[in-house]
């Protein structure tokens, strides 16, 4: 089993719609909590992150990490096309030197 | 703005060449990193080092060598390039200490091997 879960896609959403992206894990020791996106043929660039659970808003994003389900999620309100890229959720292993862990990333197509 | 760069954005190289991928930081951060990124498979950690001439295996070293002689710069080896080592590889780096806080990436080499 992964370490951690996530949906490849690809999410097909129309322009204004609210984007629900998700993540499971089996690591109760992950504290921190992270979204990255990625355009393609780029380097994912950090959108948000979380430590331990509750919610953090962003303008149109929030993120939401329930540790007790291991389940964090990413909320994206009013889409716009230019949303459109892999979605990669990412948590600290606890180590110190902070190796990562990453999912799959999912894949948003926002069309307009 | 921070800024990690890799040089090297498009590779071509053949089977058996040794292939050097270059990363310099600006940041003055102590850790830095390589990944592979490939359909699927997500981000794979090669190998990262913590401070100049550290370094630690990550969780696919096989075939890869790193060096660190300044904080700034952290390069990726491949002493003999195969044609499953096509695939795109991430430099990062991050602050030590500042737990929860973030990696960041550069652009990302693409590397063909034929």
């Amino acid at each position: 089993q992964k370490e951690v879960e996530q949906d490849p896609g690809p999410l097909s959403v129309p322009e204004g719609a609210i984007v629900s992206l998700n993540c499971t894990y089996s690591n109760s020791a992950f504290q921190y909590f992270m979204w990255y996106r990625q355009y393609s043929r780029k380097g994912p660039e950090l959108l948000m992150y979380t430590y331990s659970s509750g919610n953090k808003e962003d303008g149109r994003f929030t993120a939401q990490v329930d540790k007790s389900s291991k389940y964090i999620s990413l909320f994206i309100r009013d889409s716009q096309p230019s949303d459109s890229a892999t979605y990669l959720c990412a948590m600290d292993r606890n180590t110190g030197f902070q190796k990562l862990v990453f999912g799959t990333g999912t894949r948003l197509l926002v069309s307009p | 703005d921070v800024k990690v760069t890799q040089s090297s954005r498009y590779l071509v190289k053949r089977t058996g060449e040794k292939v050097f991928l270059e990363c310099v930081q600006d940041m003055d951060h102590e850790n830095m990193f390589w990944y592979r990124q490939d359909p699927g498979l997500g981000l794979r950690l090669i190998y990262f080092s913590y401070d100049v001439k550290m370094k630690e295996k990550g969780d696919i070293p096989e075939g890869y060598s790193v060096s660190r002689e300044k904080k700034e710069r952290f390069s990726l080896i491949l002493e003999s390039a195969s044609t499953n080592q096509t695939s795109m590889y991430l430099c990062a780096s991050s602050a030590k200490g500042l737990k929860g806080n973030t990696i960041y990436f550069g652009e990302g080499s693409w590397l063909t091997v034929v």
